[in-house]
């Protein structure tokens, strides 16, 4: 296992268009996390799935934001009719330890909205 | 979950020990102090975390002081590959008080390592 992944690296977009980025976790890990990071800033969450259940989204995640888990394995985040303040690095991440906050983090997706 | 305040930027010669500072005066008893770190274009890695105990493994130091207060992250030989932005990152356990286990990052410290 080569750690997280994300698909694609890098996505260019006109505004209004829907985007879709993946990520496969660490085979083993139950949790899965999605951050958000612009340019100069820490990441800021988004979302967290445990297993297949989306028990927890920040309020960052608007309307046109959604987040799947299907069979607890890989995660999609589709952003619909995308604007130019959603360019940002999408990370994802995850984790198996039970309390743990060690999280293992994917390269990001950097979306860029014109 | 208690805030922490770091240094903005940091220059470290390269060879040299490397001691990142961390404020965190609010921290609560059960809370963990993590550090992680996120080189240039690429996603935060894991570095260490800490209770109350110092804590050392293969990639750096972890010193907490007695009053929980205040912590500091060595790297103890700073190599080029080390510059990067620091975060320490204070948190419970997952599922208490409701946490799910989400980090809140701040900006860090940038640590420039020098030859």
């Amino acid at each position: 296992d080569t750690g997280v992944s994300q698909d694609p690296r890098h996505k260019i977009t006109k505004r209004g268009q829907n985007v879709t980025f993946r990520c496969d976790p660490i085979s083993e890990h139950n949790r899965l996390y999605w951050y958000r990071q612009t340019l100069g800033q820490g990441p800021e969450f988004l979302t967290y799935f445990q297993n297949e259940a989306q028990l927890e989204k920040s309020r960052l995640l608007s309307d046109r934001f959604s987040a799947e888990r299907p069979k607890g394995s890989f995660s999609t985040l589709e952003i619909q009719r995308t604007e130019q303040g959603d360019s940002a690095m999408y990370l994802c991440a995850s984790s198996a330890r039970r309390g743990s906050l060690e999280a293992f983090f994917g390269q990001g997706t950097r979306l860029t909205v014109v | 979950d208690a805030k922490t305040t770091q240094p903005t930027s940091m220059d470290c010669a390269e060879g040299r020990a490397a001691n990142l500072p961390c404020n965190h005066s609010t921290i609560s008893g059960n809370e963990y102090v993590y550090w992680y770190r996120q080189i240039h274009s690429q996603g935060p890695q894991y570095i260490i975390h800490g209770l109350k105990n110092n804590e050392t493994n293969e990639m750096a130091s972890l010193i907490i002081t007695e009053d929980r207060k205040s912590s500091t992250l060595i790297l103890p030989h700073a190599t080029l590959r080390d510059t990067a932005v620091y975060y320490c990152i204070v948190r419970g356990p997952v599922n208490y008080g409701g946490s799910q286990g989400n980090l809140i990052f701040g900006k860090g410290t940038k640590l420039s390592v020098k030859p």
